[in-house]
């Protein structure tokens, strides 16, 4: 296993698009977690799952926002319409329920920016 | 809820410098505590964690005690080098709690 892989590692989309984000957790793990980072901010909790659950979502997510993780594997992270607001660094992290003692395991991250 | 205070940055120290990043943190129950450390264009990798009262976490010549009396977890390393140049985060959390609180980090640049 070679950690959280994400994919693309850049995007750059055109104001009013709508991308996705690919997220591959370590196998074993069963919680993922979507974060957001602005540029010189702190990762900002946006939603997580476990296994194919999702359990809680930020505020920061608005209606255009979906994420997915249909068979509790890998997950999807969709923005409609985008907007200038929403360039950020995306990153995906995972871990195993009870896993808090342990800390997650973060991805290299999506960079999007919109044009 | 789980809230964290980091010292604010940048930080700027030569090579073989002494160093301290402050963090403090609020948090209901007894949290774990985790230092992360994040590259230019990286995600986050744990640095070190912190499970309980008195507990040193240590790794890389990094160390941090967890003090639940001041409610701190300051990073220290005795020998900085240039490739210890990165962001820094604390982040806090409780056993049930589903997600890790981050600070807004503190940028370390180190010079030769």
């Amino acid at each position: 296993d070679t950690g959280v892989s994400q994919d693309p590692r850049h995007k750059i989309t055109k104001r009013g698009q709508n991308v996705t984000f690919r997220c591959d957790p370590i196998s074993e793990h069963n919680r993922l977690y979507w974060y957001r980072q602005t540029l010189g901010q702190g990762p900002e909790f946006l939603t997580y799952f476990q296994n194919e659950a999702q359990l809680e979502k930020s505020r920061l997510l608005s209606d255009r926002f979906s994420a997915e993780r249909p068979k509790g594997s890998f997950s999807t992270l969709e923005i409609q319409r985008t907007e200038q607001g929403d360039s950020a660094m995306y990153l995906c992290a995972s871990s195993l329920v009870g896993g808090q003692g342990h800390g997650y395991t973060f991805g290299s991250g999506t960079r999007l920016t919109v044009v | 809820g789980n809230s964290v205070t980091q010292m604010e940055g940048p930080v700027t120290l030569s090579e073989e410098a002494f160093l301290t990043i402050n963090c403090t943190y609020t948090a209901t129950g007894y949290p774990s505590l985790f230092w992360y450390v994040q590259y230019p264009g990286e995600g986050l990798q744990l640095l070190l964690k912190a499970t309980k009262a008195d507990d040193k976490g240590s790794n890389k010549g990094f160390e941090a005690t967890y003090r639940k009396e001041t409610t701190s977890f300051h990073l220290e390393k005795g020998s900085v080098q240039v490739s210890d140049s990165a962001v820094y985060f604390c982040a806090p959390t409780i056993q049930g709690a589903q997600k890790l609180v981050f600070g807004q980090g503190t940028r370390l640049t180190i010079n030769p």
